[in-house]
């Protein structure tokens, strides 16, 4: 059973630009979730994908959009992005009878230059 | 403003002894608490949580205590091994359907050998 799996693992993209991550949750989750870590920081919430859409939203700006698809996998898109968007982004994933607790995925670390 | 806090940026510990992980939050209305580690370059494995109507729950090698009054949970670890050396995140998350983490910046575990 694969567990949260995102791609790409790794992207360098520049000041301005706009970047998509992709993530499928793990089997039988209908939930995803987004984080951003910033280096020694813990992970923080963007926002949350039930049902197709935005259940809730994390303190972050309209720049940091999301989407899911039918079959539960979702995307992350972060436009015009700043030097300060460079992070590990981490997807969540959890089953409609357990919310509480979220499993992980590797992340996508992403370097604006 | 930080609600969850962790103020051990690091911990070593000799391996066969026991480990004692801190966390502090401010927010009352918090009723569902969790541990996570995280290895480099992977996502962060949910060890254990505990809910706030419990003041302990126990999981193998694994305890996590919950004190609603001082606000404070800690995560107890017996013995130490040194594959436990990791990164250790508290989070916590909020009542009436809110099911979004909020993360502790996380204390470094080493077990020593």
């Amino acid at each position: 059973d694969a567990g949260v799996t995102q791609s790409p693992t790794h992207l360098i993209k520049t000041r301005g630009q706009q970047v998509t991550l992709r993530c499928s949750p793990k089997s039988g989750h209908d939930t995803v979730s987004w984080y951003q870590q910033a280096l020694g920081q813990g992970p923080q919430f963007i926002f949350q994908y039930y049902e197709e859409e935005e259940r809730q939203r994390g303190n972050f700006p309209d720049r940091f959009s999301g989407h899911q698809f039918p079959n539960y996998s979702s995307e992350l898109n972060v436009n015009a992005l700043l030097l300060g968007d460079s992070a590990l982004y981490l997807c969540a994933s959890s089953p409609l009878a357990n919310q509480e607790t979220q499993y992980f995925g590797p992340g996508t670390r992403l370097l604006v230059l | 403003d930080q609600q969850v806090k962790q103020n051990s940026p690091s911990l070593s510990v000799q391996e066969g002894r026991i480990s004692i992980l801190n966390c502090d939050y401010t927010n009352s209305m918090f009723d569902y608490f969790l541990w996570y580690k995280k290895y480099p370059a992977e996502g962060p494995t949910f060890l254990i949580s505990i809910s706030s109507i419990k003041d302990k729950n126990e999981d193998g090698r694994f305890t996590v205590f919950l004190n609603k009054s001082a606000k404070h949970l800690s995560l107890h670890i017996v013995p130490s091994q040194p594959g436990d050396s990791a990164v250790y995140f508290c989070a916590a998350s909020g009542a009436s359907g809110t099911y979004k983490y909020i993360f502790g910046t996380g204390t470094r575990l080493k077990v020593l050998a």
